[in-house]
């Protein structure tokens, strides 16, 4: 029972550095989204692609870029990572119309 | 006024306990209603729908009052096992992102 996959679960990074956050489901489903959670806050939507070949800015999306690779796979990728940019990040995808999310277990990235 | 709000907590109640949680939103075309459960450093998980009539599962009951904006969780017989934050989640349309409430803490104390 997979679900959600995200690698890699923990990372650390130098200012500046490039980095892809892979994410995988078996769902099935159309939808996938990124989003960042900081300490003792709420989660923040980075990006989503509501199906195949479509992408679409969320709330917080400057310093990122997102490939939706097939139906199961949506990467992330910071090109120069920045300190502000630690954070714990999560993929979920959805099914059609008022399906809930599934949540991957999160990638926790930390930036020197 | 934001899309969905929840009152922060924290709750801190003791085991065996009865709490409800609230959290109104602002899109009256919402169409889907969730709450989920986040334990610390954890992903959120789904707890439960939230449908119309109102649903029950175990010891856990959501409500909805569409013409108030309004959703409710009511936990009875408090665990410390219930101890996490609580998240009010809205579907604005089919297929649109889902708008996730800042949650709710909740400590169960022995």
């Amino acid at each position: 029972n997979a679900g959600v996959t995200q690698t890699p679960k923990f990372q650390v990074l130098k200012t500046g550095q490039s980095m892809t956050l892979q994410c995988a489901q078996d769902m099935n489903h159309n939808s996938m989204y990124w989003y960042r959670q900081d300490p003792g806050m709420g989660l923040r939507l980075i990006y989503y692609s509501a199906s195949e070949g479509t992408t679409d800015k969320g709330e917080v999306p400057n310093g990122y870029n997102v490939s939706r690779l097939n139906k199961r796979e949506f990467s992330l990728r910071l090109e120069s990572a920045a300190p502000s940019q630690t954070s714990v990040y999560f993929c979920a995808s959805k099914g059609q119309g008022g399906q809930p999310q599934h949540f991957g277990d999160g990638t926790r990235l930390s930036i020197l | 006024r934001k899309e969905v709000e929840q009152d922060p907590g924290p709750f801190n109640v003791p085991e065996g306990a009865t709490v409800a949680f609230n959290c109104t939103y602002s899109n009256s075309a919402s169409q889907s209603f969730f709450w989920y459960r986040q334990d610390c450093r954890k992903e959120p998980k789904l707890l439960m729908s939230v449908y119309s009539s109102g649903n029950e599962d175990g010891r856990f009951t959501a409500q909805l009052n569409r013409a108030s904006q309004y959703i409710s969780l009511l936990i009875r017989d408090s665990k410390l096992s219930d101890s996490a934050t609580y998240l009010c989640v809205v579907s604005p349309s089919g297929n649109t992102p889902l708008v996730f409430g800042k949650g709710t803490r909740l400590s169960v104390i022995a």
